[in-house]
C-alpha cells in the first residue's frame, strides 16, 4: 500500500507568492490532518478533517492559510500571500477512523522556503 | 487542557547501552498517549500507543513503555540501543473527546558507537 503522499517534497518561494501544497490519504482513511513543522514551535496542528469536512481549523494561523478537502482521495493547503516566517516543514497525515486512539499515518513532508 | 512534557531535548547514549526518554503528561480524563518516531527528512511514525489495556505497551524495533498514572508519565525505553534507533522522538497526548493530537517537544536521541 501506497503511504500517505505529499508534493512537493520542497518548494523555494518568494514572499508574496501563492504557494499551494497537496496531499494524497492513504485509501479508506477517512480523517485527514495537516500540520506544521519548526524548530521554533515544534509541531503543531493546523487543521483536520473527517470524511472531507474540515473538522477544526483554530490552528490555522491566519487568513493568508486556507485548506480543503474536496474529496476523500485529495486535500490542498494554500498560503496567499506567503511570508518568510511561513518556512516550514508541512506534514500530512491520515488516519482510518475520528477516533482518538486512531495511529496517525504521516506523509514525507514538503519543506517550504519563503525568500 | 492536555499537554506533555518530553524532558531533555537532547539525549546521547552509547551503542548497546539503555535507551530512557522522558515524557509526562497531563490530562483531565484518562489519555491516550503515544509516541513517535522521527528519521531525518521524514514523516513521523507511530512506535507504540497506549489505550488503556495493558500498561506495559510493547512497539517496534525492541521499544516499549509503561503508563505511570501515579506518577502521569509515559516513558520510552529500549534495553540496548543501536545506531539506527538515533532520531528524534515524540510523545503525544489525545483527549478522548477529540481526534487532536497534542506532541511534546521532541527529544533528539543520539548513539555513539
Amino acid at each position: 500500500d501506497a503511504g500517505v503522499i505529499q508534493s512537493p517534497r520542497h518548494e523555494v518561494t518568494e514572499m508574496g507568492q501563492e504557494v499551494t501544497l497537496r496531499c494524497k490519504p492513504i485509501s479508506g482513511h477517512n480523517s485527514l490532518f495537516w500540520y506544521r513543522q519548526t524548530m521554533m514551535r515544534g509541531l503543531e496542528l493546523l487543521i483536520y478533517f473527517n470524511n472531507n469536512v474540515p473538522i477544526d481549523d483554530s490552528g490555522m494561523p491566519e487568513d493568508r492559510f486556507s485548506a480543503k478537502m474536496p474529496n476523500a482521495s485529495f486535500s490542498t493547503l494554500k498560503i496567499q500571500p506567503s511570508e518568510p516566517r511561513d518556512s516550514a516543514v508541512y506534514f500530512c497525515a491520515s488516519s482510518l477512523t475520528s477516533g482518538p486512539y486512531n495511529e496517525q499515518f504521516f506523509g514525507p513532508g514538503t519543506r517550504l522556503t519563503v525568500l | 487542557a492536555q499537554s506533555v512534557t518530553q524532558l531533555g531535548s537532547h539525549v546521547s547514549v552509547s551503542e548497546g547501552a539503555l535507551v530512557l526518554l522522558r515524557c509526562n503528561y497531563s490530562s483531565s480524563v484518562p489519555p491516550y498517549l503515544f509516541w513517535y518516531v522521527q528519521y531525518p527528512n521524514q514523516g513521523l511514525q507511530l512506535l507504540l500507543k497506549y489505550t488503556s489495556a495493558a500498561t506495559l505497551v510493547k512497539g517496534i524495533n525492541g521499544f516499549e513503555a509503561e503508563f505511570k498514572k501515579s506518577e502521569t508519565s509515559f516513558h520510552l525505553t529500549k534495553p540496548s540501543a543501536h545506531m539506527r534507533d538515533a532520531a528524534e522522538y515524540f510523545c503525544a497526548v489525545n483527549a478522548r473527546a477529540t481526534n487532536k493530537l497534542i506532541f511534546g517537544t521532541g527529544t533528539l536521541l543520539a548513539v555513539q558507537p
